[in-house]
């Protein structure tokens, strides 16, 4: 797994757009970038994945540059429900379940009113 | 579809008892199924998984250990918790291959050992 670099944490007002970055100089060129989501006291959920450019779904989007050694999540006006841990993690695009998949510490993303 | 159950959502245990926790999946057969744990203030640490009835592989070495009883369950224990294992344990459960968005993930256990 390649190593990745993040913010510890982010603080941001209601309404305003958020960009967390992500490094991962040494990303291996079958990975894809993947970013999970962990609410406060739940498991982490998938909210999206690219391998280059851009990628748009109804939670975030997700920005890679041409060199894929870092990538920006970011999320559009954020809401108090939108305060969580984010993880940033390249994976291949399947891999078996033996492949050990762990998560780093990731951003904590702190809504304030 | 499928569903991960996990329980309980809540336990406190003194240093020195057991511990069982379990993890059911429903809507899948042989998932790959994990344990997780999560200290305070800490990443995500992959504990246990397993691919099938009766395979478990073990990443940390810990007092826990893991079983797989079934194809749908997973169960955590412990002889003798410790102060240390105090944290949210997680089970999740992945399809064979694995995709990026294939893990569900459980709603988790807050264990407080005291």
């Amino acid at each position: 797994l390649a190593k990745t670099t993040q913010p510890i944490s982010m603080d941001s007002y209601e309404g305003q757009e958020v960009n967390i970055t992500c490094s991962h100089n040494n990303i291996a060129t079958n990975d894809y970038i993947t970013w999970y989501q962990q609410f406060p006291s739940q498991g982490p959920r998938f909210i999206i994945q690219g391998y280059k450019t851009k990628v748009t779904n109804e939670v975030a989007s997700l920005f890679i540059p041409a060199d894929r050694k870092s990538s920006t999540l970011s999320l559009p006006r954020v809401s108090l429900s939108d305060t969580a841990v984010y993880y940033c993690l390249p994976l291949p695009l399947r891999w078996a379940g033996s492949y050990q998949l762990t998560f780093g510490k990731g951003t904590k993303l702190s809504v304030i009113p | 579809s499928q569903t991960i159950h996990q329980w309980p959502a809540t336990l406190v245990q003194p240093v020195g008892s057991p511990l069982s926790l379990e993890c059911t999946v429903e809507g899948t057969s042989n998932p790959n199924l994990y344990w997780y744990r999560q200290a305070a203030g800490r990443g995500l640490q992959l504990l246990f998984y397993s691919v099938g009835i009766g395979q478990i592989s073990s990443e940390v070495p810990q007092n826990l250990s893991a079983s797989r009883p079934q194809d749908r369950q997973f169960i955590l224990s412990s002889k003798k918790l410790l102060l240390s294992d105090s944290g949210f344990y997680l089970c999740a459960w992945s399809p064979e291959p694995v995709e990026g968005n294939g893990y569900t993930f459980g709603s988790g256990t807050r264990l407080t050992v005291v």
